[in-house]
């Protein structure tokens, strides 16, 4: 079964700084899908950035990119240029690709605490 | 932007009460699926629908939990008999298929309390 860790439970950045959130995976499968989720208080998840395994460009979306390392296993997520707006709850999660018959379900780690200090 | 809507907000229950939280979907996206999150834990799955019929399951989703399309727009989550330990957020969220859908799009949730 794939798992998904996040070793970070809290971490804090000044407005306008940058800082990467870091997420590793075990699987045994060679295609796959991973994501970025972000919860404000308001407890919505909204996906931030997805990237397929298959892809070797890491994905970026506006001031976020990821540092996808499919060797290590490793998919951590950089914000640029904080914003206050960014404080939130950030999840990795991982998605086995369909065309596989894998599994449906979104595995999340058990996320990461983005404070924004002004 | 479409987006998956979730009703009620927030529901407060009493223990052993039967609980129906509703759900639509976006329009054009064939698979549906149920996460819920205990306050201050990880999201989980709970189940995925699609076709009519249930195509995969957790550990969690036992005989209490049903799930519903009851027409073209609507897909309900059932909690049978609630117990206290079902107190969570409960996420709905759907896909489209295709390489476009790989991507789960989420509600944003409804709280059940139960007391």
């Amino acid at each position: 079964a794939q798992t998904v860790t996040q070793s970070q439970p809290e971490m804090s950045v000044q407005e306008a700084e940058t800082v990467t959130l870091s997420c590793t995976y075990d699987t045994s499968e060679s295609d796959y899908y991973l994501f970025w989720y972000k919860q404000p208080p308001s407890r919505q998840m909204i996906l931030v950035i997805r990237q397929e395994a298959y892809k070797q460009q890491n994905a970026t979306e506006n001031r976020f990119s990821v540092n996808f390392q499919k060797a290590a296993k490793s998919f951590s997520l950089k914000i640029s240029d904080s914003q206050l707006g960014d404080a939130a709850m950030y999840f990795c999660a991982y998605r086995s690709p369909p065309t596989q018959g894998g599994s449906e379900k979104l595995v999340f780690g058990k996320g990461t605490k983005l404070t924004v200090n002004p | 932007e479409p987006e998956v809507t979730q009703t009620p907000s927030h529901q407060v229950t009493q223990m052993g009460q039967e609980v129906i939280l509703r759900c639509v979907p976006i329009s054009n996206h064939l698979y549906f699926y149920w996460y819920r999150q205990i306050l201050g834990q990880k999201v989980e799955f709970l189940v995925s629908f699609y076709n009519n019929e249930i195509s995969e399951k957790s550990e969690i989703f036992d005989d209490q939990f049903s799930v519903e399309r009851p027409d073209g727009s609507n897909f309900t989550l059932k909690i049978r008999s609630t117990k206290l330990e079902d107190s969570a957020m409960y996420f709905c969220a759907s896909r489209y298929t295709g390489d476009s859908g790989n991507t789960i799009y989420f509600g944003e949730g409804s709280w059940l309390t139960v007391v």
